[in-house]
């Protein structure tokens, strides 16, 4: 059974680094099958694609977040993170790491984590 | 464009249907997925593909489509499908988007 667990700092100070790691147990982040991805969700508010990693390397980010977020994957660890910089209050959010299909169904995420809020104050 | 349009808010009588909409231009192309959020909790994907239930899914949830809009029905609404649904589905520069979501009350 995949489990995927969020960890990282959850107070962030405007224009810092946002930092958060997803622990990969129960399935292998090395799978050809799917993406790994971050999805984000600000209080009272809907989901936003923040970012998806494939286990060969390739990346794709939403357009309005590119400039400052990169998202890596460390097979060797089973785990994938995500650096969003210069961070303002407009991204405290709940993150929520996720599993994603290929191709056609690259926008399906199958399975979520929990989620970690993450507020950005000073 | 690359966006989803849900409706924000429908409600629906213990043991009706009721079916949730999504449009968007990138579902004429692709599936969407649909996702059941109940406060305090993540998303649960309820239906994905032509019209797939994950395992533990009751039956009484099904998708469909047709054009530029994906539906989500559930025959026989229970109290405890009360919650958020997001549609979402994938554009053709490979970005993942999301429909607003529809609050579904179960009254």
């Amino acid at each position: 059974h995949l489990q995927l667990q969020e960890s990282g700092p959850r107070l962030v100070k405007p224009s810092e680094t946002l930092s958060l790691t997803c622990a990969v147990s129960g399935g292998s982040i090395s799978s050809s099958d799917y993406y790994w991805g971050w999805v984000r969700q600000p209080p009272g508010k809907g989901l936003e694609w923040v970012a998806s990693v494939y286990s060969r390397g390739t990346t794709f980010y939403n357009p309005s977040l590119k400039s400052r977020v990169t998202i890596s994957l460390d097979t060797s660890r089973t785990q994938f993170s995500l650096k969003m910089g210069s961070v303002t209050a407009a991204d405290t959010a709940v993150y929520y790491c996720v599993r994603q299909g290929i191709y056609g169904d690259f926008g399906r995420c199958d399975s979520w984590g929990q989620g970690t809020l993450v507020t950005v104050s000073s | 464009s690359s966006e989803l349009t849900q409706v924000p808010a429908v409600s629906v009588a213990l043991g009706q249907t009721v079916r949730m909409t999504c449009r968007g231009d990138s579902l004429r192309t692709y599936y969407a997925s649909w996702y059941q959020q109940k406060p305090g909790q993540a998303p649960v994907l309820v239906i994905y593909g032509e019209n797939i239930r994950p395992s533990g899914i009751p039956d009484r949830f099904s998708g469909s489509s047709s054009g530029n809009t994906a539906s989500l029905t559930i025959i026989g609404a229970q109290a405890e499908d009360e919650a958020d649904y997001y549609c979402n589905s994938r554009d053709s520069s490979a970005n993942v988007l999301f429909g607003g979501g529809t609050k579904l009350t179960v009254l």
